[in-house]
C-alpha cells in the first residue's frame, strides 16, 4: 500500500524559513516523479514543485521560483521542500504527491501538512 | 502555462440524477488530463486520467471524455458520497496546472 506521510509544517513569520519532508513507503521511490502541491485555506490545488525519479530534473511554479527548492533522497524515500523567504501568499496545506508520466498526473496523495506564515 | 477553465462553478443536483462537469484548456493537452474528487478536510483522490482511464478502484458511474481542449467528467446518477468539490489537471507541460473546481451541491 502507497504511503506517503508529510511532516515540517508549522507556524513561521514573513521572511523564515521552512523544510517540509515526505517519507514515502510501499512502492519503488526511485521510479516515479514526485510534486509538492498547495491549497490555501478555501481555495483551489495549486502545483508547486516537481522532481523526476532520479533527481536530475527539478520544475517549479513561477510563485516559488527562486525561493523554494526541491530534493529528494532515494536510498531514504524521503521527498523534501526547502521553504525560504516565506510570505502570506506561502499559507497552505502543502500536499506530498506521487506522480505516473513526465509530466505527470498524481495517483497517490499524502495527507497534507499546514504551513502558516504569520508574525 | 496552460490555464485550465472548469464550468459550472457550483453545479446543484439530487441523489439519482446526472451530473456533467466541463473543463476547457487554454490550448492543447492532447489527452493528458486528469480528474479529481476533494471532500471537505480531505486529500484529493484520481478518478480519471488520460481524458477516460478510470483509476483504480472507481466506480463506473464515472466516466471521462475529450480530447485537444475541451474535457467533460460524467457522473451517472449521482450517489450521497459523490457531492464534493471536482478539479481537472492537465500533465501535458510543465506546470502542471489545475482548474478552479466545480463544486457539486445536493439540491
Amino acid at each position: 500500500e502507497v504511503q506517503l506521510l508529510e511532516s515540517g509544517g508549522g507556524l513561521v513569520q514573513p521572511g523564515g524559513s521552512l523544510r517540509l519532508s515526505c517519507a514515502a513507503s510501499g512502492f519503488t521511490f526511485s521510479s516515479y516523479t514526485m510534486s509538492w502541491v498547495r491549497q490555501a485555506p478555501g481555495k483551489g490545488l495549486e502545483w508547486v514543485s516537481g522532481i523526476s525519479g532520479s533527481g536530475g530534473s527539478r520544475y517549479y511554479a513561477d510563485s516559488v521560483k527562486g525561493r523554494f527548492t526541491i530534493s529528494r533522497d532515494n536510498p531514504k524515500n524521503t521527498l523534501y521542500l526547502q521553504m525560504n523567504d516565506l510570505r502570506a501568499e506561502d499559507t497552505a496545506v502543502y500536499y506530498c504527491a506521487k506522480g505516473y508520466g513526465l509530466p505527470h498526473f498524481v495517483d497517490h496523495w499524502g495527507q497534507g501538512t499546514l504551513v502558516t506564515v504569520s508574525s | 502555462e496552460i490555464v485550465l477553465t472548469q464550468s459550472p462553478d457550483t453545479l446543484s443536483l439530487s441523489p439519482g440524477e446526472s451530473a456533467t462537469l466541463s473543463c476547457r484548456a487554454s490550448q492543447t493537452v492532447s489527452r493528458f488530463l486528469a480528474w479529481y474528487q476533494q471532500k471537505p478536510g480531505q486529500a484529493p483522490r484520481l478518478l480519471v486520467y488520460d481524458a477516460s482511464n478510470r483509476a483504480t478502484g472507481i466506480p463506473d458511474r464515472f466516466s471521462g471524455s475529450g480530447s485537444g481542449t475541451d474535457f467533460s467528467l460524467t457522473i451517472s446518477s449521482l450517489e450521497p458520497e459523490d457531492f464534493a468539490v471536482y478539479y481537472c489537471q492537465q500533465r501535458s507541460v510543465w506546470p502542471l496546472t489545475f482548474g478552479q473546481g466545480t463544486r457539486l451541491e445536493i439540491k
